[in-house]
């Protein structure tokens, strides 16, 4: 079964610092790849998608991601963080050996921008 | 409508009892999808259903939790039964193609 591995529960960062969310996931077929923001009480938003092409992404927000299939990874990236980005990251794949348009999530990474 | 449409948005209910919740997708997607999101945790695929096919209900927890829907319209997730445990944000989503998802702001379930 696929699976996806967010190896960083939380990640504190300072303002303005960059940042790097990382992300693995199993699969040794092609797949799409998604990065979910949620915000404190909210539901979730879609940040970027990988589909194909480009293997760098770029998202609302200042995000970006990289599509890596050697490492089978897709880390998300913003080079200066603000106060505001502080929320829970959730990366998911979909596809793969699993033909279906079911979506796995990762566990998340809460990302805490201090001042 | 314009999103994905959940209600209630927040339902309290004794151990014991029976709930059902409920799921509007946006008009002609196929697909619509449950997930359950515990307090501090990533979501959980519960139960996915694509136009006509047969649901693919691997997810699901337990034959306390079931779900169907009409064609390509409302979806209800049952939970028979509720355990504390079963206190969650339960999440929908629906899409037309593989990766054009949108959530809904899901039910928040408290089994008291």
């Amino acid at each position: 079964a696929q699976s996806v591995t967010q190896l960083d529960s939380q990640v504190p960062v300072f303002e303005e610092a960059p940042v790097e969310l990382r992300c693995n996931y199993s699969s040794s077929v092609s797949v799409y790849l998604f990065w979910y923001v949620q915000y404190p009480n909210q539901g979730l938003q879609l940040l970027l998608k990988y589909l194909s092409g480009s293997t760098l992404v770029k998202g609302i927000n200042g995000f970006e991601a990289e599509f890596n299939k050697s490492q089978t990874s897709f880390h998300l990236r913003k080079p200066s963080v603000h106060i505001s980005d502080t929320a829970e990251y959730f990366c998911a794949v979909s596809g793969g050996m699993d033909s279906s348009y079911k979506l796995i999530f990762g566990s998340g990474t809460r990302l805490l921008v201090r001042p | 409508g314009a999103g994905v449409s959940q209600s209630p948005s927040n339902k309290v209910t004794e151990k014991g009892k029976d709930v059902e919740l409920r799921c509007d997708p946006i008009s002609g997607h196929t697909a619509l999808y449950w997930y359950r999101q515990r307090l501090g945790q990533g979501l959980e695929f519960l139960i996915y259903f694509q136009g006509n096919s047969a649901p693919d209900k691997s997810g699901l927890p337990s034959d306390r939790f079931s779900a169907e829907r009409t064609g390509e319209s409302v979806s209800t997730l049952t939970i028979q039964r509720t355990q504390q445990e079963d206190s969650a944000v339960y999440l929908c989503a629906s899409s037309l193609a593989r990766y054009g998802y949108t959530f809904g702001s899901g039910t928040r379930l408290t089994v008291v």
